[in-house]
């Protein structure tokens, strides 16, 4: 059974950093790209980082390019979400997804003072 | 980048009902269209990919179709269980965006 469980969140200042984990099993990590999609209070989804199964590119949305890194060690078959300069706007649920057919159950990030 | 206009915003309809939601694309995105089914407090599932085909596991009533830069989501016979937000995503061309979502009631 495949499954995604992310990890990291909480409540932080605006500023601040944070990580985010996605640990997977159930499926070969190593064979599959991954992203990162979020989702504002009572908003709708926005896709904001990919990464190639062997790390070999990566894409961001212009909300988060230069803030956000998405990186993955499949040795531990764990997607990453490094988080800096953290905006009140980037207060959301985090998905990890899997291509796009598989979601993990996110995990809250509140950016607030 | 890419614009998702996802028609309508919200809609109600009566069980048993044939319901369509709607994205139109600003440009060119082939067949890389993937929609996806929300609950109250749950992640989304992935319903429809590749405009047109059906995901594991997703029941018959649902189907996925295209004409021109129009993708259109269908509900053969609307059920109680059906009752949820509907998004679309295009996965052409980066950044991937996803339309505005339709949230989807029984009358």
């Amino acid at each position: 059974e495949v499954q995604l469980v992310e990890s990291g969140g909480g409540l932080v200042q605006p500023g601040s950093s944070l990580k985010l984990s996605c640990v997977a099993s159930g499926f070969t990590f190593s064979n599959y790209g991954m992203n990162w999609i979020r989702q504002a209070p009572k908003k709708g989804l926005e896709w904001i980082a990919l990464i190639y199964y062997d790390s070999s590119n990566k894409y961001y949305a212009d909300s988060v390019k230069g803030r956000f890194t998405i990186s993955r060690d499949n040795s531990k078959n764990t997607l990453y979400l490094e988080m800096n300069s953290l905006r009140s706007e980037d207060t959301a649920m985090y998905y990890c997804v899997r291509v796009s057919d598989y979601w993990g159950q996110g995990v809250m990030v509140t950016v607030s003072s | 980048d890419i614009q998702m206009t996802q028609s309508p915003s919200s809609l109600s309809a009566s069980l048993g009902d044939r319901v369509t939601i709607t994205c139109r694309a600003s440009q060119d995105i082939g067949n890389y269209l993937t929609w996806f089914q929300q609950k109250p407090g749950k992640s989304p599932r992935r319903m429809i990919y590749g405009a047109t085909n059906l995901a594991a596991g997703v029941p018959s009533r649902f189907s996925g179709s295209r004409s021109g830069s129009d993708y259109s989501l269908t509900i053969s016979s609307l059920e109680s269980e059906d009752v949820a937000d509907y998004h679309c995503l295009q996965s052409i061309q980066y950044p991937f965006t996803f339309g505005s979502g339709t949230k989807l009631e029984i009358k």
